[in-house]
């Protein structure tokens, strides 16, 4: 059983431009949340999604952050003109449907540099 | 005050030597709460998995909850320079629901 798939796992990006990471949860996985790790500090939640469904937001940035997770393909997040305190690592973690196991497992990151 | 605050590192040991790492919070509103382990450059790995007050053991590992003080804890017996790693408590209050990580703690067992 395939985990967590995150592409692509390094991402080098000029200043202004666009950065798009994209997470494929574990095979029956229907559940995707998104982390960011800044240098020497913890993960910080940033969004939860299900299938075509933002559940809960609260740690996204209010400007030039967005995500979504289409009924079909990966779970995408989207960082518009970059700046360079976006370069951090980027986690995606994915969760069954049943609340029973509801245990996230997360993927191997996606390392943004921004010049 | 950070909701999750864990102790600070990094912290060397020698192998064999039985490993104490912790967490407090403020947010009584957390009802599960989770170890995980993170190699360098790699992704959270979960380690242990508990929601009540408590020890949950597995393996070298035990885990500890005592949800009237808002503390956890992670003891990693005999413990192996593959044990090097950076340690995360995380804790969240409901299923399906955001977690709220500490800072982490690296880890180095020397041999």
């Amino acid at each position: 059983n395939a985990g967590v798939m995150q592409n692509p796992r390094h991402l080098v990006r000029r200043r202004g431009q666009e950065a798009r990471l994209r997470c494929s949860p574990m095979k029956g996985h229907s559940h995707v949340y998104w982390y960011r790790q800044l240098p020497e500090e913890g993960l910080k939640f940033m969004v939860y999604l299900q299938k075509e469904n933002i559940i809960d937001e609260s740690g996204m940035p209010k400007e030039r952050f967005s995500a979504e997770f289409p009924k079909e393909g990966p779970s995408i997040l989207r960082i518009q003109q970059v700046v360079r305190g976006d370069s951090a690592a980027y986690f995606c973690a994915s969760s069954p449907p049943n609340l029973s196991t509801d245990t996230q497992y997360f993927g191997p990151g996606t390392r943004l540099t921004v010049l | 005050q950070k909701e999750v605050e864990q102790d600070p590192g990094p912290l060397s040991v020698p192998e064999g030597a039985i490993v104490s790492l912790n967490c407090t919070y403020s947010n009584s509103a957390f009802q599960y709460f989770m170890w995980y382990r993170q190699y360098s450059r790699k992704g959270p790995e979960l380690l242990m998995y508990t929601y009540s007050s408590g020890n949950k053991e597995d393996g070298r590992f035990t885990a500890q909850v005592d949800k009237s003080s808002k503390y956890i804890s992670l003891f990693i017996r005999d413990s192996q320079p593959s044990d090097s790693a950076t340690y995360l408590c995380a804790m969240k209050t409901g299923a399906n629901s955001k977690l709220t990580f500490g800072k982490g703690i690296t880890l180095s067992v020397r041999p």
